[in-house]
């Protein structure tokens, strides 16, 4: 079946722009990550989903970055006014058990 | 959440069983160690999680050691596709916990 898909798969913004970063969790999927990857650095937590609420937003650099789950399944991760240091790799993984399926990413690159 | 320890990279023969090695020796009862790979430009990739017996699934085997502080992956015929980065974690097994991958260990498999 279909895996987690994250769009765009490439960003590029220029510094002080918005972003959305959009993901489409497993069909079914109740639970929903936001990591984030930067180069030779394993992922690192942003947020967690519980269907629609966010259960844990305790790895969200700052208020700069924001996330919705609004009906339970899609989920977009907002960031404002963009910094270079927000250039990474932003995985999301959705889970229903205790297995987490993690989507392909979108490098967010700010210039 | 349990630390865990990794060699940050390994040679592996083509061919030959990958051994690759995690130490968690503050690991509390009730978490699991789980294995995930990365390959380039992928998302993580669920290989295999335990508590405290060996497992064995189609991609890998996990041991871990009766005191439970460390525990080995092991790829018992690699490939050069196996080459990726492979990160330990240890955690309850709870869909509202997040996974904390360190920077985990680069296997190379050479031809």
């Amino acid at each position: 079946g279909a895996g987690v898909s994250q769009t765009p798969s490439n960003k590029v913004t220029e510094k002080g722009k918005y972003v959305e970063l959009r993901c489409d969790p497993i069909s079914g999927h109740t639970a929903l990550y936001w990591y984030r990857q930067s180069l030779g650095q394993g992922p690192e937590f942003l947020i967690y989903f519980q269907g629609t609420g966010a259960a844990d937003d305790s790895g969200l650099p700052n208020d700069r970055f924001f996330a919705v789950r609004p009906e339970g399944s899609v989920s977009t991760l907002k960031i404002q006014r963009t910094e270079r240091g927000d250039s990474a790799v932003y995985l999301c993984a959705s889970s229903l058990a205790w297995g987490k399926y993690f989507g392909p990413g979108t490098r967010l690159t700010v210039t | 959440d349990a630390k865990t320890t990794q060699p940050t990279s390994m040679d592996c023969a083509e061919g030959r069983a990958a051994n690759l090695p995690c130490n968690h020796s503050t690991i509390s009862g009730n978490e699991y160690v789980y294995w995930y790979r990365q390959i380039h430009s992928q998302g993580p990739q669920y290989i295999i999680h335990g508590l405290k017996n060996n497992e064995t699934n189609e991609m890998a085997s996990l041991i871990i050691t009766e005191d439970r502080k460390s525990s080995t992956l092991i790829l018992p015929h690699a490939t050069l596709r196996d080459t990726a980065v492979y990160y330990c974690i240890v955690r309850v097994a709870n869909t509202g916990n997040q996974f904390y991958f360190g920077t985990g260990t680069s296997l190379t498999v050479i031809p």
